[in-house]
């Protein structure tokens, strides 16, 4: 089975500044998904990023983007220009390729991003 | 497009007593997911369904609990005999199977207290 850990349950961020959030996983699968997702106190959680295993290029998304490192499964996230509206949970999250037959998010615990003004 | 909605938003039972949450999921979408989340973890998988077919099952749905998907639309999920380890946030997502990267998209969530 795959895990996704971060290492970091808080962490925080003056405004302006970047931050790199940490993500590794586990997995014995070589096609899988990756993903970013931002949980806002009391909202629904929303898809920062995505990145295919398959693709060396790091996904970037305006002020976001990843550092993604398949062979020592490591997904980092990086916020840079950070802006009070970030603050937030982030999960990183693992999903095996389509083919596999499941299509279930492995979420990691979570980490607690303060953005100080 | 509405994104996915879930109802109620708060829940507080007494354990023992059963309770059924709704999830109406992103109109086109055929896929409809539950997770549940519990204070300082990240969510954890419970079921999907493709349209109206259950078609896997975590080992954490205990008999307790049972979802449906009727004429593959909204979802319902629902826990007999509550207990005060089920209280939790039950997040319902759907995604589109034909969408190659399939993303995920989640509704806010019902909080279930058990007392």
């Amino acid at each position: 089975a795959q895990t996704v850990t971060q290492s970091q349950p808080e962490m925080s961020v003056q405004e302006a500044e970047t931050v790199t959030l940490s993500c590794t996983y586990d997995t014995s699968e070589s096609d899988y998904y990756l993903f970013w997702y931002k949980q806002p106190p009391s909202r629904q959680m929303i898809l920062v990023i995505r990145q295919e295993a398959y693709k060396q290029q790091n996904a970037t998304e305006n002020r976001f983007s990843v550092n993604f490192q398949k062979a020592a499964k490591s997904f980092s996230l990086k916020i840079s220009d950070s802006q009070l509206g970030d603050a937030a949970m982030y999960f990183c999250a693992y999903r095996s390729e389509r083919g596999a037959g499941s299509y279930q998010l492995t979420f990691g615990k979570g980490t607690k991003l303060s953005v100080i003004p | 497009d509405t994104g996915v909605s879930q109802d109620p938003r708060h829940k507080i039972t007494k354990r023992g007593q059963n309770v059924t949450f709704r999830c109406d999921p992103i109109s086109e979408h055929n896929r409809l997911y539950w997770y549940r989340q519990t204070l300082g973890q990240g969510p954890e998988f419970l079921t999907y369904f493709q349209n109206e077919a259950q078609l896997e099952k975590s080992r954490l749905l205990s008999d307790r609990f049972s979802a449906e998907r009727p004429k593959g639309s909204f979802s319902t999920l629902e826990i007999q005999r509550t207990e005060q380890g089920d209280s939790a946030m039950y997040l319902c997502a759907s995604s589109l199977a034909l969408d190659y990267q399939e993303t995920q998209y989640f509704g806010p969530g019902t909080r279930l207290l058990v007392l």
